[in-house]
């Protein structure tokens, strides 16, 4: 189930610069994304999201930016800090009555470089 | 902040016994959910809870699973008869709308020996 894909499994970036992660999706029905910051032995911590009828989101450093007809969406962290350093995982919903299911890409390891 | 709460962070069980992970979703929340991560793998979903019954729930999630909210604040993952590839984080979460990021727990590891 590939539902969900993030295609680098690692991105090293220098502290300052921007750090851009993307993900792409397949299935067309998708109508929330999110992005999820996990540290070891931690769950993962809700950064910022995005619905379907938008295209871009921003909340302080984040930014997230969503491309329907491609099926991709990246999170863009400006500037990047070294506390960024983690897991970052992209994950996707479709609109079902009741709770919401999460589907969850492999998840890209950012570390940020001094 | 409030937290998500999950006991125990370290569970070892021998194979063939039954195991009992605890939650403790944020008071205000309506929606409670079980994810699992195998390590190096993806976060898998495991099952969605809503308004006192399961809302979904994924194939991992077998006759073996069950989950209980048997008091208004605790939510429990139960599985009967724990199998070797059982083992992985297993992380409790929960939220107050449907479409509002979840809160999720630090998640107990469970290993099956």
């Amino acid at each position: 189930d590939q539902q969900v894909k993030q295609n680098s499994p690692s991105l090293s970036v220098q502290e300052g610069r921007i750090s851009i992660l993307n993900c792409d999706y397949t299935n067309s029905m998708f109508d929330y994304f999110l992005w999820y910051k996990k540290y070891p032995a931690e769950g993962p911590t809700f950064l910022i999201s995005i619905s379907s009828i938008k295209d871009k989101n921003e909340d302080g450093r984040f930014t997230v930016f969503l491309n329907k007809s491609a099926k991709h969406l990246s999170l863009h962290i400006v500037p990047s800090q070294p506390g960024d350093s983690a897991v970052y995982f992209c994950a996707a919903s479709a609109a079902v009555q009741g709770a919401q299911k999460l589907v969850f890409g492999q998840g890209t390891r950012l570390t940020i470089n001094p | 902040e409030p937290e998500v709460t999950q006991t125990p962070s370290h569970q070892v069980t021998q194979m063939g016994q039954e195991v009992i992970l605890r939650c403790v979703p944020i008071s205000n929340h309506l929606y409670f959910y079980w994810y699992r991560q195998i390590l190096g793998q993806k976060v898998e979903f495991l099952v969605s809870f809503y308004n006192n019954e399961i809302s979904e729930k994924s194939e991992i999630f077998d006759d073996q699973f069950s989950v209980e909210r048997p008091d208004g604040s605790n939510f429990t993952l139960k599985i009967r008869s724990t199998k070797l590839e059982d083992s992985a984080m297993y992380f409790c979460a929960s939220s107050g709308s449907r479409d509002g990021g979840y809160t999720f727990g630090s998640g107990t590891r469970l290993t099956v020996v």
